[in-house]
């Protein structure tokens, strides 16, 4: 079992709507979570940072996390067609600025 | 523009042959990560240097090798290239302890044939 799984996608919604995309993880030691946002032909770019358990929320992205269920999710509302992208979740024992354990991803394409 | 610079972007070489990945780091940040990107990996930590000292080491292969020089970029140095080297190897910078992640470069996609 990998320590982080991500459903595979891809996923195609249109624009306007609720994007939902979550990850599983293994190693209760996690403590930081983060979603990278990536674009074709460029690096992962941090999108939201969360520490232990708890909501989060920036503009139209909310991250939950759930330690107890060893789940997090990160929603989108009103959804655009410039969210489209591969986002990655990760997670970190020690610190963001640690080794991160990385999904395999997810891209996203929002039909205008 | 992240501000983390990596060369070359793209790279063709055969099997069996050494090659060299430069980092620059974005301006005041001392640490350094490597990561490489497959299709059916996903992203995977290979190593951290942190003011030139080696902080973290992941699943990084023995033909692989890396260090941070005194002006703090960084190196990777792929040898014995194997067809299954080849991949997206991401370079990424920040500053510790932040509770901020870092930031990443845009990659060198390495093809080997």
């Amino acid at each position: 079992q990998k320590e982080v799984e991500q459903d595979p996608g891809p996923l195609s919604v249109p624009e306007g709507a609720i994007v939902s995309l979550n990850c599983t993880y293994s190693n209760s030691a996690f403590q930081y979570f983060m979603w990278y946002r990536q674009y074709s032909r460029k690096g992962p770019e941090l999108l939201m940072y969360t520490y232990s358990s708890g909501n989060k929320e920036d503009g139209r992205f909310t991250a939950q996390v759930d330690k107890s269920s060893k789940y997090i999710s990160l929603f989108i509302r009103d959804s655009q067609p410039s969210d489209s992208a591969t986002y990655l979740c990760a997670m970190s024992v020690t610190g963001a600025n640690s080794k991160l354990t990385f999904g395999k991803g997810i891209t996203l394409s929002v039909r205008p | 523009d992240s501000g983390v610079t990596q060369t070359p972007k793209h790279l063709i070489t055969a099997t069996g042959q050494r090659v060299t990945l430069r980092c620059s780091p974005r301006s005041g940040d001392l640490s350094v990560y490597w990561y490489q990107q497959s299709l059916d990996q996903g992203l995977q930590f290979l190593i951290q240097y942190y003011n030139g000292e080696e902080r973290a080491k992941g699943n990084i292969l023995e033909r692989f090798s890396a260090q941070q020089f005194p002006d703090l970029h960084s190196e990777l140095n792929l040898s014995s290239l194997e067809l299954g080297d080849s991949a997206l190897y991401f370079c990424a910078s920040g500053t510790a302890p932040s509770t901020y992640g870092y930031t990443f470069g845009s990659g060198t996609r390495l093809t080997v044939v």
